[in-house]
């Protein structure tokens, strides 16, 4: 069955470095998200993107933040100049329609 | 004020009973979707079931089931039969269609199931 899969699944990144979360999701999918949960918290919605643009994004995704799909395949998410806080999984997630989102296992990031 | 209540933070079940995990919801729009999700100890995000506003019958997914209930804005989510491996958190979630692209997700329930 097609999953949607992320690199890598732990990133450790010094605060102030940029790091680029990558993303493959479901070959026929449309829509495309990102989204965070800090350790023990609930899942939070960061970014939406549809053909080929941003559709929506929460207050979360600042100027720090920036998505791309560069080749067709992969879905990525650049955090640029990470701060401590923003250690967290980071989950990407597709959908062929605007019901279900599936999951990818997730990245954890770790800012020391 | 919270779009998805989990009132359930934890619960400790006995295998082979069957479970009911509480969620409420709160809209004004006539078109939405629930989900719920399961987070493993692992860490990934596993979609379980879905159910639209628009939907008739309450969905069900093998051992799983939502029981929907609209006029109360409830999507309760009933495991038959639990098994050890269904230990994990779950997490009620909505989409409002017209509205935007986002899940947005409960606090969550972390279920023990005790052999």
């Amino acid at each position: 069955e097609p999953e949607v899969t992320q690199t890598p699944s732990h990133q450790v990144t010094q605060m102030g470095q940029e790091v680029i979360l990558r993303c493959v999701p479901i070959s026929n999918h449309l829509y495309f998200y990102w989204y965070r949960q800090i350790l023990g918290q609930k899942v939070e919605f960061l970014v939406s993107f549809y053909n080929n643009e941003i559709s929506e994004k929460s207050e979360i995704f600042d100027d720090q933040f920036s998505v791309e799909r560069p080749d067709g395949s992969n879905f990525t998410l650049k955090i640029r100049s990470t701060k401590l806080e923003d250690s967290a999984m980071y989950f990407c997630a597709s959908s062929p329609r605007h019901n279900e989102q599936f999951f990818g296992p997730g990245t954890r990031l770790t800012v020391l | 004020a919270q779009k998805i209540t989990q009132t359930q933070p934890g619960m400790f079940v006995q295998e082979k009973e069957a479970v009911t995990l509480d969620c409420t919801y709160d809209t004004s729009d006539q078109s939405y979707g629930l989900f719920w999700y399961k987070q493993p100890s692992s860490g990934e995000m596993i979609f379980l079931i879905y159910q639209g506003s628009y939907d008739e019958q309450n969905a069900t997914e093998g051992r799983y089931s939502l029981n929907f209930q609209k006029a109360r804005k409830s999507a309760n989510l009933v495991i038959s039969a639990s098994q050890l491996g269904d230990s994990a958190m779950y997490f009620c979630a909505m989409r409002e269609v017209q509205r935007d692209d986002k899940i947005i997700f409960g606090k969550g329930t972390r279920l023990h199931i005790l052999p």
